[in-house]
C-alpha cells in the first residue's frame, strides 16, 4: 500500500493560465475527494467521486474548476484561468468500506499563481 | 449541516506536561469523529477516530481522545506531551449515513516548549 499520491508537489503559474493536478488513490479505494487548504484554515471540500461518478461538488467549485476520475482509478483536477484566489494547497485523498470510514490523505500539491 | 469549532487557535504546553486539544460538533444523527495533525507543508495523517463503542478511543503516538454525546465534544488528549507533537491538528465530523465527507475545523495550532 504505497497510500494517496498527489503530482505535482508544487506547481506555479501565472494569472490566466491553466493548471491540472492528478491524484492517485491507495489501489481499491474507491472513494476520492478533494478538498482545498489556505494558510490557517483547515481543509475545505471541493468534490467527491464514488468509483467514477462524481457524486457532490461544493459551491466552491466554480465553473472554472472541473474534475475527473475516468475509470474510477486516478482522478485529476484541472482549474482553467487562474486567479491568485486559486493560490493553496489542493489536497486529495481517499477511502473505502475497508478503510472503515476514514479518509487518507496525500502530500498534497502546491499552487502559486503569480 | 454538519460542523466542527475548535475554539482555540493555538495551545501552549511544557514537555512532560499533559495536552488537551478541544473540539466540538454538530451534525445530525450519530457523528463519525476524527483527528488529523499535519506538520509544515505536509499532507493530514490520521490520528484516531470514534464512530461507534468506547468513549475513549487511543490512536497513533500515544494520542487519545474522549466523546462526550451530551457536550457533542471530541477532545484529543495525551498524558505526556513531547516537542515533536507540535503540529496542527484537524478535527473532522461526518453524519452516519449518505454522504460521506468530513466537514473539518480551522485547526489548532499545538505549541510543545521545551
Amino acid at each position: 500500500d504505497t497510500g494517496v499520491s498527489q503530482n505535482p508537489r508544487h506547481k506555479i503559474t501565472k494569472r490566466g493560465q491553466n493548471v491540472t493536478f492528478r491524484c492517485d488513490p491507495i489501489s481499491e479505494h474507491n472513494r476520492l475527494y478533494w478538498y482545498r487548504q489556505t494558510l490557517g484554515q483547515g481543509p475545505e471540500f471541493l468534490t467527491y467521486f464514488q468509483n467514477e461518478a462524481q457524486l457532490e461538488k461544493s459551491r466552491l467549485l466554480s465553473d472554472r474548476f472541473s474534475a475527473e476520475r475516468p475509470k474510477g482509478s486516478f482522478s485529476t483536477l484541472e482549474i482553467q484561468r487562474t486567479e491568485q484566489g486559486d493560490s493553496a494547497m489542493y489536497l486529495c485523498a481517499s477511502s473505502s468500506w475497508g478503510s472503515g470510514n476514514t479518509i487518507y490523505f496525500g502530500e498534497g500539491s502546491w499552487l502559486t499563481v503569480v | 449541516a454538519q460542523s466542527v469549532a475548535q475554539p482555540e487557535d493555538q495551545v501552549n504546553v511544557a514537555e512532560g506536561n499533559p495536552l488537551t486539544v478541544k473540539c466540538t460538533y454538530s451534525v445530525s444523527g450519530n457523528p463519525y469523529l476524527f483527528w488529523y495533525v499535519q506538520y509544515p507543508n505536509r499532507g493530514l495523517q490520521f490520528l484516531l477516530k470514534y464512530i461507534t463503542g468506547d468513549n475513549l478511543v487511543k490512536g497513533s503516538y500515544g494520542f487519545e481522545a474522549e466523546f462526550n454525546k451530551s457536550q457533542t465534544s471530541f477532545h484529543l488528549k495525551k498524558p505526556s506531551a513531547l516537542v515533536s507533537d507540535s503540529a496542527l491538528y484537524f478535527c473532522a465530523v461526518r453524519g452516519p449515513g449518505g454522504s460521506y465527507i468530513p466537514t473539518f475545523g480551522r485547526g489548532t495550532s499545538l505549541i510543545v516548549h521545551p
